[in-house]
Formats: C-alpha cells, sequence, structure tokens
C-alpha cells in the first residue's frame, strides 16, 4: 500500500503552454507530499511541496494541488520555458515509528520545445 | 550555509568487492537518508540514520549496512558487490529533532557505482 503511481512518463509541450503532470497513491496516512526536479546527472531538488491540510499551494508559475479524499496530486507548471525541462518526481512521506521515508513515483520527463 | 555534500563523486568497482559511500548532511540538520536511484527509476530509500542508529529500513538486503557518526555525516556500505548494484546512490539530510524538525529531505549530488 506505499506505491505511488505517476502519469505521464513522458510530456512534451510547446513553451509558453502549460504542463500537468498527476500522482495517485494509496496510503491514506500519507500527510506530506513533495515535487522533486531532476536534471540529467545532478540531484534531485525540490521544488514545491503540499501538507494534507491545504488543498492547493502555488509558487509563481508552479502549483500543486491535492486531493485527499481521492488520494491525487497533481503538478501544474504555467507559461512553460525551455529551462523547465527534466524528469520531475512525485513522492509523498511515510512515518513509520517515528523515521521518516520518501517513497517515489516513477517520473515524468518533461520536454519543452521551443 | 554548506549544502549535502557526497563522496565520491563516481565509484567503480568489480562484482564481490565492496563499496563505502560518504554523506555530510546539511549544516543543523541530524538525520540522514540513504536512497538508490537505478536508470530511469525514481530513488527507492534504502534506510534513515538519526541518533547514529538506524531507525527504518526499506527492501534492501543486509549487504547494505550503514553508520551515523556524532557530527551526523553518515557512510553507506555494500558488501558482495552484484551487477544489479550499479546505480546513483543519494542521500538526503533531514531534521528531526523537535521542536524544529522538518518535512523537507534535500538531496546531495550522489555517487555513481558502477559494478563491473
Amino acid at each position: 500500500g506505499e506505491n505511488v503511481e505517476q502519469h505521464p512518463s513522458t510530456l512534451s509541450v510547446q513553451e509558453g503552454d502549460s504542463a500537468v503532470i498527476k500522482c495517485t497513491y494509496s496510503d491514506s496516512a500519507s500527510n506530506y507530499f513533495p515535487w522533486y526536479k531532476q536534471e540529467l546527472g545532478k540531484r534531485p531538488q525540490l521544488i514545491i511541496d503540499i501538507r494534507s491540510n491545504v488543498g492547493e499551494k502555488k509558487d509563481q508559475r508552479i502549483a500543486v494541488t491535492l486531493n485527499k479524499t481521492a488520494k491525487h496530486f497533481s503538478l501544474h507548471i504555467t507559461e512553460t520555458q525551455p529551462e523547465d525541462s527534466a524528469v520531475y518526481f512525485c513522492a509523498l512521506r511515510r512515518i513509520i515509528q517515528g523515521a521518516q521515508k520518501l517513497v517515489f513515483g516513477q517520473g515524468t520527463r518533461l520536454t519543452i520545445n521551443p | 550555509d554548506a549544502g549535502v555534500t557526497q563522496s565520491p563523486t563516481h565509484l567503480i568497482k568489480t562484482r564481490g568487492q565492496q563499496v563505502t559511500l560518504r554523506c555530510s548532511p546539511k549544516s543543523g540538520h541530524d538525520t540522514v537518508s540513504w536512497y538508490q536511484q537505478a536508470l530511469g527509476q525514481g530513488p527507492q530509500f534504502i534506510f534513515q540514520y538519526y541518533e547514529e542508529e538506524e531507525r527504518q529500513r526499506g527492501n534492501f538486503p543486509d549487504r547494505f549496512s550503514g553508520h551515523q557518526f556524532p557530527n551526523y555525516s553518515s557512510e553507506l556500505n555494500v558488501n558482495a558487490l552484484l551487477l544489479g548494484d550499479s546505480a546513483l546512490y543519494l542521500c538526503a539530510s533531514s531534521l528531526l529533532s523537535a521542536p524544529l524538525s522538518t518535512d523537507t529531505q534535500y538531496f546531495g549530488p550522489g555517487t555513481r557505482l558502477t559494478v563491473l
């Protein structure tokens, strides 16, 4: 019950358009949902996160929405730019006996076409 | 403010050998988690160290072991290397001690391990 399903696996959009990546999960105890961006050969970098007590969070061109009832959360990138091209991972946090671990989705390779 | 650092950057080993990877957490953090990222996949949780103890372990065999030192830095050891152990090994640091505990895990640059 700790899998995170992420879709799509690849996404290609025109520069300036919006991109949406969706993740679904089954662990109803999860209460923290971060999104990481990983450029080729680089470390995963946190770009936005959301906690279960809110339904939406926005940071400039990036927003995340969470539907706890339906157990899915989504990343929205508006006005995409070439530098947004990367692999994006959703994740959720599981807390087990005081320890925390992140469970990641399979990743979405986003390509922004100029 | 120093970020998460890892060493070495790259490593090439042969099957059956042993390897030790190192991680220094972000300044002010007390917890180190280790992840394995195979090519084209998301990171998989190996284990987490807090207060010099292994607090939680993922679905990895006992060949994978670790240690945390009093300065919060950590090592990941892998014995009897297999070809399938080839991956990017990431450590992530966070702060668990109350009252300033945080949810966020910050990743290091990783160590690329190749097993031949």
